[in-house]
C-alpha cells in the first residue's frame, strides 16, 4: 500500500493557469508538508500543517495556497502559474513527537512544467 | 539559521567497495536530528538513516552507517559493499527538535555513481 501518494505525477501547463496538486497519506500521521525541489535539485520547505492547522509558512508567494481538509490530506493550489514555478513538488508526512514516526516520509513527487 | 553543507557534488565507487559521503552543518542548538535521504532516478525520496543528536552511538542500517561528530558538526555516511542500486543523489538533512513539527533543512546533495 502506498504510504504518501500525490496526484498527478506530471503536470504540464501554460503560464497564467491555475493548478492543484493533491497529497494523501495513509500512515495515520498528524503533520504534512510541502517541499519544492528546483532544477538544481535543491529541496526547500514551503508549508506544514499539523492537524489541519498551518504551522510552517516559509517565504512563498501568496499565489501558493495549501489546503488541508483533514489530517490525511494536504493539497497545494497554485494561481497564475509562472515559469519559475517549474519544479518537483514533494509532499511528506510525519507524526510529531513519536520517534521514529516523527521522521518525514515523502511522496513520489509531482513534476510541474510551466510553458 | 541552520545550514547544511555537502561539499562533494559527485562521488564514484566501484561495486563492492566502500564510499563515504561528507556532510557538515551549522547550528547553535543542542537537540536535533540528522538524516540521510536517497533519491534514485525514480525521484522518490527514501530515508536511509537517522541520528538523534543526543545519542553518542553512531546509527547503522545494514550496509549504511554514519560517523556523527557532534562537536565538529559533521555527519558522514558510509556505504559498505556498494551495489549498483546505491547509485542515486544523497541528501543530508537537519531537523531541529522543537516539540512540534519542524522543517527539514537539506544540503545540496551528492550524486553517487556505482561502477562495475
Amino acid at each position: 500500500d502506498t504510504a504518501v501518494s500525490q496526484t498527478p505525477k506530471y503536470l504540464v501547463t501554460q503560464m497564467g493557469n491555475d493548478k492543484s496538486i493533491k497529497c494523501e497519506q495513509n500512515l495515520g500521521h498528524d503533520t504534512m508538508y510541502w517541499y519544492k525541489q528546483d532544477s538544481k535539485k535543491f529541496l526547500k520547505i514551503m508549508f506544514s500543517y499539523n492537524n489541519k492547522e498551518l504551522i510552517i509558512n516559509e517565504t512563498v508567494p501568496n499565489r501558493f495556497s495549501p489546503k488541508s481538509p483533514d489530517k490525511a490530506h494536504l493539497n497545494l493550489h497554485i494561481n497564475s502559474l509562472e515559469l519559475g514555478d517549474s519544479a518537483v513538488y514533494f509532499c511528506a508526512s510525519s507524526q510529531v513527537n513519536l520517534a521514529p514516526r516523527d521522521t518525514q516520509y515523502f511522496g513520489p513527487g509531482t513534476r510541474l512544467t510551466v510553458l | 539559521a541552520q545550514t547544511v553543507t555537502q561539499s562533494q557534488p559527485e562521488m564514484s565507487v566501484q561495486e563492492a567497495e566502500t564510499v563515504t559521503l561528507s556532510c557538515t552543518y551549522d547550528t547553535s542548538e543542542s537537540d536535533y536530528y540528522l538524516f540521510w535521504y536517497k533519491q534514485p532516478p525514480s525521484r522518490q525520496m527514501i530515508l536511509v538513516i537517522r541520528q538523534e543528536a543526543y545519542k553518542q552511538q553512531n546509527a547503522t542500517e545494514n550496509r549504511f552507517s554514519v560517523n556523527f561528530q557532534k562537536a565538529a558538526k559533521s555527519f558522514s555516511l558510509k556505504i559498505s559493499d556498494s551495489q549498483l542500486g546505491d547509485a542515486a543523489m544523497y541528501f543530508c538533512a537537519y531537523r531541529l527538535y522543537t516539540g512540534t513539527a519542524s522543517k527539514l533543512t537539506f544540503g545540496t546533495g551528492t550524486r553517487l555513481q556505482v561502477t562495475l
